[in-house]
């Protein structure tokens, strides 16, 4: 069965600095992964995905996200985090040869300060 | 631009009174999804359709849920009765699957229930 663990309930950092929000999965085959956001009283936006090829992916709003297959990790990433950042972020998984259903994680709540 | 909508923003009601709440997913999109979304919970999914057809309930209390979709524009999930433990958002999501399924979901903004 697939899973995916999100760690960190809350992450703070302060504005300028780098962001991590760890996210682990486990599938038995290979994994489809991807990084969603929401924002107080939305929906959740996504914000990148990774398939297959270069581990390293690029999302929207400056955030990219390493894809590490012999730790089974997806962490996110921003070099520099501003305060607009400040969301609730998951990561989610789906095993390639499944149907459509993902599993989403608990979920990071992350908070830029000024 | 082209966005999951979802119908009542807001819903109050009675223990007892079946709640409606309704969907419209992005033209096109094949693949429909509920989730319910609490505090205490986090996200879970509830059900998921692909053209329309009911892939995977299982979330979702058979009891007194149900999940249809009666058309390509049209995503609906009823509550009959409503309970206190049902309030939360319930979001409609909808993506486009091809093959195997890496594309993304668009989610909507949501339907927040209270059950009094």
């Amino acid at each position: 069965a697939q899973s995916v663990a999100q760690p960190e309930d809350q992450v703070n950092v302060a504005e300028g600095n780098p962001l991590t929000v760890k996210c682990t999965y486990s599938v038995s085959g290979n994994p489809y992964l991807f990084w969603y956001v929401q924002y107080p009283n939305r929906g959740l936006q996504f914000l990148l995905k990774y398939i297959t090829g270069d581990n390293l992916v690029k999302g929207s709003y400056g955030f990219e996200a390493e894809f590490n297959k012999s730790q089974t990790s997806f962490h996110l990433k921003k070099p520099s985090a501003l305060v607009s950042d400040s969301a609730l972020y998951f990561c989610a998984v789906r095993e390639y040869s499944s149907a459509s259903k993902i599993i989403f994680g608990s979920g990071t709540r992350l908070s830029i300060r000024p | 631009d082209a966005r999951v909508t979802q119908t009542p923003r807001h819903k109050v009601t009675e223990m007892g009174q079946e709640v409606t709440m309704r969907c419209q997913p992005i033209l096109g999109h094949n693949t429909v999804f509920w989730y319910r979304q609490t505090m205490m919970q986090g996200l879970e999914l509830l059900a998921y359709f692909r053209n329309r057809a009911p892939l995977d309930d299982s979330g979702m209390p058979k009891d007194r849920f149900s999940a249809e979709m009666p058309d390509a524009t049209l995503a609906t999930l009823k509550i009959q009765p409503s309970e206190p433990r049902d309030s939360a958002v319930y979001f409609c999501a909808s993506g486009l699957t091809r093959g195997q399924g890496s594309d993304e979901q668009f989610f909507g903004p949501g339907t927040r229930l209270t059950v009094l």
